[in-house]
């Protein structure tokens, strides 16, 4: 079974900051990483993903998330932030590419 | 092309009644599966079908959920009756095969009062 821990519920930051998303995963077995994205009265979208080769992975919008296998985390970061930047992330995991394991979610809040 | 659809957006039902969730999946697309999302809880898998066929339904919570998926296109998820803890967004997301990315609908509101 797995399991995935997103650290931080909300995340306030001023508009231009830098950003870093928190996510924790555990599992016996190797597992593909992602983050979803959902935008506010909108369905979940994927924001990137990991499934092998470099740790580092760049996805839309500017994010990028880097896998560290010894610290079981995929982190997602971004430079700077824009006010649309603002949404609900989900971290998720699978053993498969089939069914996902989420985390709790972390609300990105972006002020001027 | 038409992304994965969700009927209807928001249901707001009483307690005993009977709701019933509708998902069209990408056209082409053989799997199909359910999530739903209690407030404040992550989301969670309900289950999967292979075409018509139940592939996994571990995640079915109780058998007041009945998740169906008649000629392989698209599915209902009834709940009844329906109880308080079952409000909650309910998430269809369909792939072309079991080894591809699954693409989400919006997503369903349920609010059982």
């Amino acid at each position: 079974a797995q399991s995935v821990t997103q650290l931080d519920s909300q995340v306030p930051v001023f508009e231009e900051a830098p950003v870093e998303l928190r996510c924790n995963y555990s599992s016996s077995v190797s597992v593909y990483l992602f983050w979803y994205v959902q935008y506010p009265n909108q369905g979940l979208q994927l924001l990137l993903k990991y499934l092998s080769g470099s740790t580092l992975v760049k996805g839309i919008n500017g994010f990028e998330a880097e896998f560290n296998k010894s610290q079981t985390s995929f982190h997602l970061r971004k430079p700077s932030v824009h006010i649309s930047d603002t949404a609900e992330y989900f971290c998720a995991v699978t053993p498969g590419y089939s069914t996902l394991t989420f985390g709790k979610g972390t609300m990105l809040l972006v002020s001027p | 092309e038409a992304g994965v659809t969700q009927f209807p957006s928001h249901s707001v039902i009483e307690k005993g009644q009977t709701v019933t969730l509708r998902c069209d999946p990408i056209s082409g697309h053989d799997n199909l599966y359910w999530y739903r999302r209690v407030m404040g809880k992550e989301i969670k898998f309900l289950l999967h079908f292979v075409k018509e066929s139940k592939q996994d339904e571990s995640g079915m919570p109780n058998n007041r959920f009945l998740a169906e998926r008649t000629g392989g296109t698209y599915s209902t998820l009834k709940v009844q009756p329906a109880e308080l803890e079952d409000s909650g967004v309910y998430f269809c997301a369909s792939s072309h095969n079991s080894g591809a990315e699954a693409f989400f609908g919006q997503g369903t509101r349920l609010t059982v009062v």
